[in-house]
Order: structure tokens, then C-alpha cells, then sequence
């Protein structure tokens, strides 16, 4: 079974500092996919990153940028100089490769940046 | 360009009540999935459907049924609703490789009273 984990319930920063959100999964797939999914105040799931389980690359893209490194089954998120638009619940999710490819989420860690 | 749409948005009902809820993709995608979202628990999966006339159970099936007629639609209904299903359901959908991305609708927030 998967299963996603997200330690951090609820994050608060101010603007300008540097945030990572963890995450940490378990899967016993050999080639799987890993997502992060932003949900601001107005409720809608956007999609931020998806991960081949192959490609342990960091990806940065802007202010942000994601870690994935299999030894440790982690794939954490670092937004840097964190904004007020930034505040949201951040999922992180997990999926096989094969068949429906349905989404394991974890619960959730929710980001608050004041000003 | 819509999507994918859900409606209503909100719902309020009463115990023991039908209700369905409706979902609509313009792309065409093979895959749809509803989830339904509690604080606490993240999303979790409640039936998903490879294509018309196919559907499955996901994670929390219980006191839901799906069914798919046509491609683009994706009904949810509580066949008799109970205070546990307040929550807010979102359904997504997905093209049929397993490499394209899932996308998410705006979600409806349903209170069962």
C-alpha cells in the first residue's frame, strides 16, 4: 500500500524567509510519480510538479524548487522568499505508474506568510 | 475552455436524503476520479472510472455510487445521506497515459444537517 506523510501540519513564516515543506512516502513500486498540489483560500486544487520516480533531478522554477531524493523517500518543497500569495495548504501526493495511477495524498501541511 | 465543472458548488441537505452531484470534463480524458476532502485526512479517494461503463471502488467507497454513461460526465450520489459525508468533494479527470497530469475541479462543499 502507499501511503504519503507530511509532518508538518501548519507552517507560519513571514515574508521574505525561506520555507521547505516535507514530505516523505512509501511505496513499494519501483517506478511511480510524485506531485505537489497548491490550495489557496479560494479552495481549488492546483497543480504545481510532478516527479518521475527515475529522475532524481531537482527542478527549480522561480521562487521555488523541489528536492527528491530516493535513498530517503523524501521529496520536499522549498519556497524561497516566501510571499503572502504563498499561504496555502500544500498537498503532497503519490501515484503508481501503471493501470489508473490514482493519487495518494498526504494530509496536507497548511502555510501561513504574513506580512 | 471550462474543463472541468462541478455543480452545485454548495449543497445543504437533510439526513437520509438523495443527493447527487455532478461532474463535467471538456477534454475528453479518459480517467475521472472523485475525492472527498476532511480536515485531517487529506484527500481521499471514493470510486474512479477508466471510461464509460467502467468504474471502481477507491479508498471510501461506502454510501457512494458513481456511474458514466458518457465520457464527460461523472455523477456522485449519496443514496441516503448521513452527517459523516459533510465534507467537500472534488472530482478530477486525467488523459489516458499514465504520465499526464490529473486536474482538479473546483470542488463542492456539501453539509448534510
Amino acid at each position: 500500500a502507499q501511503k504519503v506523510t507530511q509532518a508538518q501540519t501548519e507552517i507560519s513564516v513571514v515574508e521574505k524567509e525561506d520555507v521547505t515543506l516535507d514530505c516523505v512516502y512509501e511505496t513499494r513500486d519501483t517506478t511511480y510519480y510524485l506531485f505537489w498540489y497548491k490550495q489557496p483560500p479560494s479552495g481549488e486544487l492546483v497543480f504545481l510538479i510532478r516527479r518521475n520516480s527515475f529522475d532524481e533531478q531537482n527542478e527549480i522554477s522561480g521562487r521555488y524548487s523541489w528536492n527528491f531524493q530516493k535513498s530517503t523517500s523524501s521529496f520536499n518543497f522549498t519556497i524561497t522568499a516566501s510571499q503572502v500569495v504563498d499561504s496555502a495548504v500544500y498537498f503532497c501526493a503519490l501515484s503508481e505508474a501503471v493501470g489508473y495511477s490514482t493519487l495518494t495524498f498526504g494530509k496536507g501541511t497548511m502555510l501561513l506568510v504574513s506580512p | 475552455d471550462a474543463g472541468i465543472t462541478q455543480s452545485p458548488r454548495y449543497k445543504i441537505t437533510e439526513t437520509g436524503r438523495q443527493v447527487t452531484l455532478m461532474c463535467h470534463q471538456t477534454w475528453s480524458h479518459s480517467y475521472m476520479f472523485w475525492y472527498r476532502q476532511d480536515l485531517g485526512h487529506g484527500l481521499r479517494l471514493i470510486y474512479y472510472s477508466a471510461a464509460a461503463d467502467i468504474t471502481d471502488k477507491g479508498e471510501v467507497p461506502d454510501g457512494y455510487v458513481v456511474s458514466r454513461s458518457k465520457t464527460e460526465n461523472f455523477p456522485l450520489t449519496l443514496e441516503s445521506a448521513t452527517r459523516s459525508q459533510t465534507s467537500v468533494y472534488f472530482c478530477a479527470s486525467r488523459g489516458l497515459q499514465v504520465t499526464d497530469t490529473q486536474y482538479f475541479g473546483p470542488g463542492t462543499r456539501l453539509t448534510v444537517l
